[in-house]
């Protein structure tokens, strides 16, 4: 059963348009986290959180929004979209402090902006 | 800021031969990971090192801090190996990571 659980799996919305990705973990990590992956520069991070109702900037943060509304739930928004915000969006979790790296990734999701 | 800089961008394999995955390290890392994006989209959590080897099956990491890179090398290359392989710095207290462009291997028959 996966832990780090994703939707939607795709998503096409036109330019300017409001897009909610969701991300539910049940691995009870304190962290979690959006990336979004193009070619040719890997993952990068968008918005991180340590817990409920706290929010970190990552490096790439422009444009978008996030908000930790439990411990395992972690929204990403983008509530004008851009084609240049085409892309796939990975959440994962962790849980600092435990010695070895636990991170749990999602299946992703294709957000193509028109 | 930091960067990881991973080779080759793209490898071809003959099932049962194998090759090695570089990563290089702009600065001086605590740990590595590495993960393999399969066919399903999903992000597989390889290897985590602080220092030294480890290996699991047909894979086989290193991690040398001290000269900033790490490899991931795999034997006996079989096709459900092919998918996307990334290296990432950090995530030593789970923290956030910085990953490499990545290596997209196909292993053919």
């Amino acid at each position: 059963e996966a832990a780090v659980t994703q939707s939607p799996r795709n998503k096409v919305t036109v330019t300017g348009g409001n897009v909610t990705l969701s991300c539910r973990q049940t691995n009870s990590h304190n962290y979690m986290y959006w990336y979004r992956q193009d070619t040719g520069h890997g993952l990068r991070l968008i918005h991180y959180s340590y817990g409920a109702g706290n929010l970190q900037i990552g490096d790439v943060p422009d444009g978008y929004k996030a908000t930790r509304t439990t411990q395992e739930d972690f929204f990403l928004l983008l509530e004008l979209a851009s084609p240049s915000q085409t892309s796939l969006y990975f959440c994962a979790s962790s849980d600092p402090g435990q010695g070895n790296s636990d991170y749990t990734f999602g299946s992703g999701t294709r957000l193509l902006v028109i | 800021g930091d960067q990881v800089e991973q080779s080759p961008s793209a490898l071809s394999l003959h099932e049962g031969t194998g090759s090695a995955l570089r990563c290089n390290f702009t600065t001086t890392m605590r740990a590595v990971q590495w993960f393999r994006k399969n066919s399903r989209g999903s992000l597989i959590n390889l290897f985590y090192l602080a220092s030294g080897t480890k290996e699991n099956g047909r894979l086989k990491s290193a991690f040398d801090s001290k000269e900033r890179y790490s490899t991931l090398h795999i034997r006996d290359a079989q096709l459900e190996d092919s998918g996307t392989y990334f290296c990432a710095e950090g995530g030593n207290m789970g923290y956030k990571l910085t990953f490499g462009t990545g290596t997209s291997l196909l292993v053919d028959p």
